[in-house]
């Protein structure tokens, strides 16, 4: 069974810093393109990033260009993304996700950041 | 970057048809066959429920069916259930290995 479970949100201050990780399972995690995408409470899905099966090539929305940063270690079936100088309005729940023909075909449940002061 | 549209809101008695339309350009879903739907319940992530345009994953009813014209792409449900009750969302690729979502439509089963 796929698996794909977030951590690392919480509280952070306007201009704050978060890691999230996201730990795969039950497939082979190297051999695929994965993504964040977030919601924000209420709101439509945001695709946020993409990282390459070997983590050669990344691609951002971009409005977080230059502020957050995805990376993901294949020994450790874990994706990260780090998210610098946090603004109030990327607050959402943040979700990782598995990537197949630009579909995403498994989602984990999902951490919320919440960002105010 | 620009979200794909989709209407807000559906509806349909149980054992209808809803159909929901995601419109985009030609630098997205015009482009590529790469469309996919997704289902979200209340407090749940998304499932996908078609993917290049048309395709269904095992396990997702035949109930669900997709399609694509032009810059407009199209998720039909079928047979509607009370379960069918969620928000939808399209999905396409947008060149430069760039993701756009629509801004969801919420299914109401009246």
């Amino acid at each position: 069974e796929v698996q794909l479970v977030e951590s690392g949100g919480g509280l952070v201050q306007p201009g704050g810093s978060l890691r999230l990780s996201c730990a795969g399972s039950g497939f082979a995690f190297s051999t695929y393109w994965l993504t964040w995408v977030r919601q924000a409470p209420g709101k439509g899905l945001e695709w946020v990033a993409n990282i390459k099966q070997d983590g050669s090539e990344k691609y951002y929305v971009d409005s977080v260009k230059g502020r957050f940063t995805i990376s993901r270690d294949n020994a450790k079936n874990s994706l990260y993304l780090q998210m610098n100088s946090l603004r109030a309005e990327e607050t959402a729940v943040y979700y990782c996700a598995r990537v197949g023909s630009w579909g995403l075909r498994d989602w984990g449940q999902g951490t919320m950041v919440t960002v105010s002061s | 970057q620009s979200a794909l549209t989709q209407p807000p809101s559906a509806s349909g008695s149980p054992g209808q048809s809803v159909t929901i339309s995601c419109t985009g350009t030609s630098g997205d879903v015009g482009g590529y066959k790469y469309v996919s739907w997704y289902q979200q319940h209340p407090g749940k992530a998304p499932k996908l429920i078609i993917y290049e345009v048309s395709q269904r994953p095992s396990g997702v009813p035949d109930r669900f069916s997709g399609s694509k014209s032009g810059n407009t792409a199209s998720l039909t449900v079928s047979g509607l259930q009370a379960e069918d009750e969620a928000d939808y969302y399209c999905s396409s690729y947008a060149g430069s290995n760039n993701v756009v979502f629509g801004g969801g439509t919420k299914v109401t089963v009246l």
